[in-house]
């Protein structure tokens, strides 16, 4: 089974705050995403990633920035965290055709940022 | 630009009645199309997906979708739905034209079944 893990569930930060959101997956995915979940917006993508140290701008990267120095891990960076990044974080990978392959999904992180 | 429309935020449904979650998408070039489920407090998990061939597809807990080329429409159906089926629902497209093309979600259809 593919498993795809986000370091933190629930988390709670202040505005200003420098914010680590860390993905691990397990099934050596070239492929990896990160998306945030609002309500009735569905899913955006922030930024993704083919392969290890490169990365490409999703739908929403500003305020964000990303990290892949091993292939297995796909870190998801705000620099100063503001109010409205309070979201559900979702980070998923799959194999490389991205667009034909199924998408894995960790269990989302919720981020509060006061 | 491909883009995916969800018109139903919300579906209630008594369980063991059917029930039928629309999906319509906009693209000029051949697609990929998925279901994704959500239960709560999980992420997203693949419920079935047509790449090619049959325009009907099934997935192993009972839904159905059917991919209709000249409605842009790819409906997700069960005859008989289960308490267990509570759910987000997201649809989902991809444009298959070689590369990576990105694959756009839907708003999600929250399915409520009722005891």
């Amino acid at each position: 089974d593919v498993k795809v893990t986000q370091s933190s569930r629930y988390l709670v930060k202040r505005t200003g705050e420098k914010v680590f959101l860390e993905c691990v997956q397990d099934m050596d995915h070239e492929n990896m995403f990160w998306y945030r979940q609002d309500p009735g917006l569905g899913l955006r993508l922030i930024y993704f990633s083919y392969d290890v140290k490169m990365k490409e701008k999703g739908d929403i990267p500003e305020g964000y920035s990303v990290s892949r120095e091993k292939k297995e891990r796909f870190s998801l960076i705000l620099e100063s965290a503001s109010t409205n990044q309070t979201s559900m974080y979702l980070c998923a990978s799959s194999l490389p055709d991205g667009s034909l392959m199924t998408q894995y999904f960790g269990p989302g992180t919720r981020l509060l940022v006061l | 630009a491909q883009s995916v429309t969800q018109l139903d935020s919300q579906v209630p449904v008594f369980e063991e009645a059917p029930v039928e979650l629309r999906c319509n998408y906009s693209s000029s070039v051949s697609v990929y199309l998925f279901w994704y489920v959500q239960y709560p407090n999980q992420g997203l998990q693949l419920l079935l997906k047509y790449l090619s061939g049959s325009t009907l597809v099934e997935s192993i807990n009972g839904f159905e979708a059917e991919f209709n080329k000249s409605q842009t429409s790819f409906h997700l159906r069960k005859p008989s739905v289960h308490i267990s089926d509570t759910a987000e629902y997201f649809c989902a497209v991809s444009e298959g034209s070689g590369g990576y093309q990105k694959v756009t979600f839907g708003t999600g259809t929250k399915l409520q079944v009722i005891p």
